[in-house]
């Protein structure tokens, strides 16, 4: 069965450092992949999709990739800021093309 | 829109009582999604549907949960008998699969069951 890993489950980092979050994961071929941010108390707000075909996906300070050889997405937060602070999950398509599997998340804290 | 619209926000209730969890999903949106997550296990999807319709009911834990959605604007989980373990918080998502496939989370139920 599908398994998805995120490195770590929590990550502190410098203001104005880039923060590296990798979500690996196994057993699994997915055409798409999905980064969402998760506050406490709250449901996840969807960040970023990236395709099987795309290498790179940028939104203002985020940057996805997606390496479908070695089955990882690395999520990069450039100029972090401790407004960042939050904890990032990764998702994955699921067997049925439109539902999803989650990573357990990585919790990051941006220390001013 | 208002989102995704859950409730109640916190349920607190004894081992063996009945629990119905209400969800409102986007106007519009053809795909409904109910998730758990706990500490432990991170968040599961229990069921989605599309069009009303139930599609994958597979992480539905226990013959005590049951999910429906009756029309495009409203759908329900229950849980009878509710037992400690089901302590979670519960969220309904949605989306508009038709045109992509980020999904929109509602605030959550934070389930207690004693």
């Amino acid at each position: 069965s599908q398994k998805i890993e995120q490195n770590s489950e929590a990550l502190n980092i410098q203001e104005g450092k880039t923060a590296t979050l990798t979500c690996n994961y196994t057993n699994y071929s997915p055409a798409y992949l999905q980064w969402y941010r998760q506050d406490p108390g709250r449901g996840p707000v969807f960040l970023l999709l990236i395709r099987e075909n795309e290498k790179e996906k940028r939104k203002e300070r985020l940057k996805v990739t997606f390496d479908t050889t070695l089955k990882q997405s690395l999520f990069h937060i450039t100029a972090s800021q401790p407004a960042d602070s939050a904890t990032y999950l990764c998702a994955l398509e699921g067997t049925g093309a439109n539902n999803l599997f989650f990573g357990t998340g990585t919790r990051l804290t941006v220390i001013p | 829109d208002a989102g995704v619209i859950q409730s109640p926000r916190h349920e607190v209730t004894e081992m063996g009582q009945e629990v119905t969890l209400r969800c409102k999903p986007i106007s519009g949106h053809n795909s409904l999604f109910w998730y758990r997550q706990t500490m432990m296990r991170g968040l599961e999807l229990l069921i989605y549907f599309n069009n009303n319709v139930p599609i994958d009911d597979s992480g539905m834990p226990e013959d005590r949960f049951s999910a429906k959605m009756p029309n495009a604007s409203f759908s329900t989980l229950k849980i009878q008998p509710s037992e400690p373990r089901d302590s979670a918080v519960y969220f309904c998502a949605s989306s508009m699969t038709t045109v992509t496939y980020e999904q929109y989370f509602g605030p959550g139920t934070r389930l207690t069951v004693t």
